[in-house]
Order: structure tokens, then C-alpha cells, then sequence
């Protein structure tokens, strides 16, 4: 039973530049969910998909833009990268079920020079 | 907004020794509460979950409990081992259950 799965694993972009980060949720999941996790904080939720549409956002700026496919996958892209950009991206998958618990993938480190 | 709060931010004991990690929480209108783990650069690692209607959860060596009324959830670790050096997450969703916030972590070093 395969977990969440993320790639890649790591990204160097610079700064202006556009990324593209991509889940692919526990077996069984139909929801995704994204958190920007900086160094030494807490994860930060920054969107929710379920059903191929964004269901709740964090306060996180229109640069972050996100889709989920119909095999519930997801992408999260970032335009306009900023130094401060820089985290370990998050994707986490869970059911619809109310009160269903959270499960992460591995992360990807994202680095912006 | 949920606020979630733990207490304390590192924590260095000699294996053997019984621990527990605190978190606070602002919004006492939770349906539940999850406790993860996370190894340096990795993602994180469900450790228990508690539904709202339950106090205390059990698996294996921990054991965490839930008081709503407070605000406060608490994780027990006994017999502690250096494998259980860590950072460990709590957190609590919105009465929605879409978004979930998270305190910054305990940082729990074993010393062998």
C-alpha cells in the first residue's frame, strides 16, 4: 500500500523563476492538502483539494496556485519565486470521512537563490 | 484561528526516563487532535489520532490524551529509547476539518 508520495525530492530555482511540486495521494485518499514548512515552524496550510477543485486557502499570496487531477493527484505551482520561498513543501492526503486523520509524504526542499 | 502552542521547544532526557510533550490549543471546538512525528529533512509521521468524543489514545510506548474544556493535549512516552529523538507535532483542524494548524514542535533528544 503505497504512502503519499512526493517529487522531486529536491529543487534549487532562482529567484523570479516558476516551480512545479507534485503529490500523489495514500491509496484509498481523495483529498490533498499543501503546507509550506520553514525552517525550525510548524507546517503552514497553504490549500486544500478535493473533488478537482480548491476547497480552503491559507493566507498564502495568488502565486501559489494549485490543481488536482482526476486520479486525485495533485500539483502545487509557485510563480515569481522569492527568497523567502524557501521551505520543505508538504502534500498531505486524506478521505473525505469527517475527522479522517492527515498523512504526509516525504516532503520537497525547496531552495531559492 | 486556531493557535497551537507546545511546550516545551526542546527536551533532552536519558533513555529509560517517562516523558510528555504539552500542547495548547485556543479553539476548544475540535472533532479531533493528531500527534506526528518528524526526522530531520523528512516529512511527517502520524502518530496518533483523537477523536473529540475520546481522552486518551494508546500505540505502543505512547499514550496521548485530549481535554477539550483546557485546551490541552498531552503525549506520554515511556521507557524512553534514542530512536525516539525527534521532532514531534501537534495538530488541531478548524471545525471544518479542511485546514489543519500546527504548533512549532517539541525537539526531543535520548541520550543513550
Amino acid at each position: 500500500d503505497a504512502g503519499v508520495t512526493q517529487s522531486p525530492t529536491h529543487l534549487i530555482k532562482t529567484r523570479g523563476q516558476q516551480v512545479t511540486l507534485r503529490c500523489s495521494p495514500k491509496s484509498g485518499h481523495d483529498t490533498v492538502s499543501w503546507y509550506q514548512q520553514a525552517l525550525g515552524q510548524g507546517p503552514q496550510f497553504i490549500f486544500q483539494y478535493y473533488e478537482e477543485e480548491e476547497r480552503q486557502r491559507g493566507n498564502f499570496p495568488d502565486r501559489f496556485s494549485g490543481h488536482q487531477f482526476p486520479n486525485y493527484s495533485s500539483e502545487l505551482n509557485v510563480n515569481a519565486l522569492l527568497l523567502g520561498d524557501s521551505a520543505l513543501y508538504l502534500c498531505a492526503s486524506s478521505s473525505r470521512q469527517f475527522g479522517s486523520p492527515l498523512h504526509f509524504g516525504n516532503g520537497t526542499r525547496l531552495t531559492v537563490t | 484561528k486556531q493557535e497551537v502552542t507546545q511546550i516545551p521547544a526542546a527536551l533532552s532526557v536519558p533513555e529509560g526516563e517517562n516523558l510528555v510533550l504539552n500542547c495548547s490549543f485556543t479553539d476548544s471546538a475540535i472533532y479531533n487532535l493528531q500527534w506526528f512525528r518528524q526526522d530531520p529533512g523528512k516529512g511527517l509521521t502520524s502518530l496518533l489520532l483523537i477523536q473529540s468524543s475520546q481522552r486518551e489514545q494508546t500505540s505502543g510506548r505512547l499514550n496521548a490524551s485530549l481535554d477539550k474544556s483546557s485546551g490541552r493535549s498531552t503525549l506520554y512516552i515511556a521507557a524512553s529509547q534514542p530512536g525516539d529523538s525527534a521532532t514531534y507535532l501537534c495538530a488541531a483542524p478548524t471545525n471544518t476539518g479542511n485546514q489543519f494548524y500546527f504548533g512549532t514542535g517539541t525537539s526531543l533528544t535520548v541520550i543513550p
